[in-house]
């Protein structure tokens, strides 16, 4: 079973809606990322934060908001999104770049 | 000469056969390399991983095989089980916090 808990497990969301996707790890890793994978294709990767700082952030649209409140949590902001951007969002955590664990995700969808 | 093996998108196996699943990997500064499982429904789930000073690893009924002069990795599962049908992904990573993934080979398992 996975270490990393997101929540909700399912969302559905309006185009003028705000909502927050949230991951908790309680392994004390120091390095938490936010992935989004669209059906039968690879995660993409999102934001990556370090040390609670954010350290990568792959070109996201503003609509996506992520922050990092402590070591523990990670959120991502979601504002007027698209119905392309109905995805599986998976959050993952890791200590240093070693094995990168991944939670269960949350399926969003946006109408 | 070498062979290298094909990606394929799809694998079907026997119930009780050995699977291998190929993966080409573009980046020559990659040196760490990871295999994941991914059942429907469900985040990836680490299954194996292989740093670029070693060519060959094993686990529980997995073995990963590292060429790095061709730039290929491969998953082999001994006596594949019907619980060892997913989609299985190749990531690779380049002395950072990004991991790039694979397209993805869905293994299905005949009983």
């Amino acid at each position: 079973d996975t270490e990393v808990t997101q929540t909700p497990k399912h969302l559905v969301m309006g185009m003028t809606n705000k909502k927050s996707l949230k991951c908790e790890q309680h392994m004390g890793h120091r390095a938490m990322y936010w992935y989004k994978q669209k059906a039968k294709k690879p995660p993409e990767l999102m934001f990556v934060y370090s040390y609670e700082k954010l350290s990568i952030n792959e070109s996201v649209p503003s609509r996506f908001s992520p922050e990092c409140p402590n070591s523990s949590l990670l959120n991502l902001h979601l504002h007027a999104l698209q119905p392309e951007d109905s995805a599986l969002y998976l959050c993952a955590s890791s200590q240093s770049r070693n094995t990168i664990y991944f939670g269960e995700g949350s399926w969003l969808t946006v109408v | 000469g070498e062979s290298v093996g094909l990606h394929l998108p799809t694998l079907s196996v026997q119930e009780g056969d050995n699977s291998i699943i190929n993966c080409a990997y573009s980046n020559s500064a990659s040196d760490y390399f990871i295999w994941y499982k991914q059942e429907s429904g469900k985040g990836p789930q680490f299954i194996i991983d292989i740093r670029s000073n070693m060519d060959k690893r094993q686990g529980q009924r997995v073995t990963v095989l590292l060429n790095k002069t061709v730039k290929h990795l491969s998953l082999q599962i001994a006596a594949t089980q019907p619980g060892d049908s997913a989609v299985y992904f190749c990531a690779e990573s380049a002395n950072d916090y990004k991991l790039s993934f694979g397209a993805g080979t869905t293994v299905t398992v005949r009983a």
